[in-house]
């Protein structure tokens, strides 16, 4: 069973406001990953990081950050928060062996910006 | 373009057998994987294809032809449980995840 962890699971917020959605794990992944997604709609990768000190900008512009400063913890910050960004944040974290491998989700953290 | 294309939404009868069809196009080729996800819960994973055939696992089995750019989920003995989205996704040549919509599947008494 995956060890990853989301907080928090469901977030009400005014717009503007700074949030962070806090993701750890206790696999120790080197790779991670923050995902967008819609209902119905498919996943989309917004950051991600394979260790360290290491992060990387996905397909999908949020106007967020993200900071690797330990193996297992990986959270993504909106400075300032509009209702576009209202989804479900999916945290992913994989073995990262031969680049190939599943990816084990947290349990999502949903976001609604008023 | 990358494309992942599977359908919106199947429905099937439960103790029956459904076949869920993900086509795609992507620069290069990695591996596809399938993932599980219930209303309301984050993705688990189902299976890895990375080589032509037939991958079976249990009531769930997983097809794929990459000269064809296909691949399909076989479901059998249907159980209500079973209800869900089903993701198709495609690892491109950079190692990055290319993802379907995902296919709803309703399992019907």
């Amino acid at each position: 069973e995956a060890d990853i962890y989301q907080t928090p699971r469901y977030l009400v917020i005014g717009t503007g406001k700074k949030i962070t959605l806090e993701c750890s794990q206790t696999m120790g992944h080197d790779k991670m990953y923050w995902y967008q997604q819609d209902p119905g709609m498919e996943l989309h990768l917004i950051h991600y990081s394979y260790g360290v000190n290491s992060t990387e900008k996905g397909d999908l512009s949020s106007e967020s950050t993200v900071s690797r400063i330990r193996t297992e913890h990986f959270p993504l910050t909106l400075e300032s928060a509009r209702p576009s960004h209202t989804s479900q944040y999916l945290c992913a974290s994989s073995t990262g062996t031969g680049d190939t491998g599943e990816l084990f989700f947290g349990e999502g953290s949903r976001l609604t910006v008023l | 373009g990358q494309n992942i294309d599977q359908p919106t939404e199947m429905t099937a009868t439960e103790g029956a057998i459904v076949q869920i069809n993900c086509t795609y196009q992507t620069s290069g080729f990695n591996g596809l994987f399938w993932y599980q996800q219930h209303a309301g819960e984050a993705p688990t994973f189902l299976s890895y294809n990375v080589l032509d055939g037939l991958e079976e696992k249990g009531r769930f089995s997983s097809f794929l032809s990459r000269s064809k750019g296909y691949s399909y989920l076989l479901l059998k003995e249907l159980q209500m449980k079973d209800s869900a989205s089903y993701l198709c996704a495609v690892m491109d040549s950079n190692y990055q995840l290319i993802w379907g919509a995902g296919t709803k599947l309703i399992i019907k008494p």
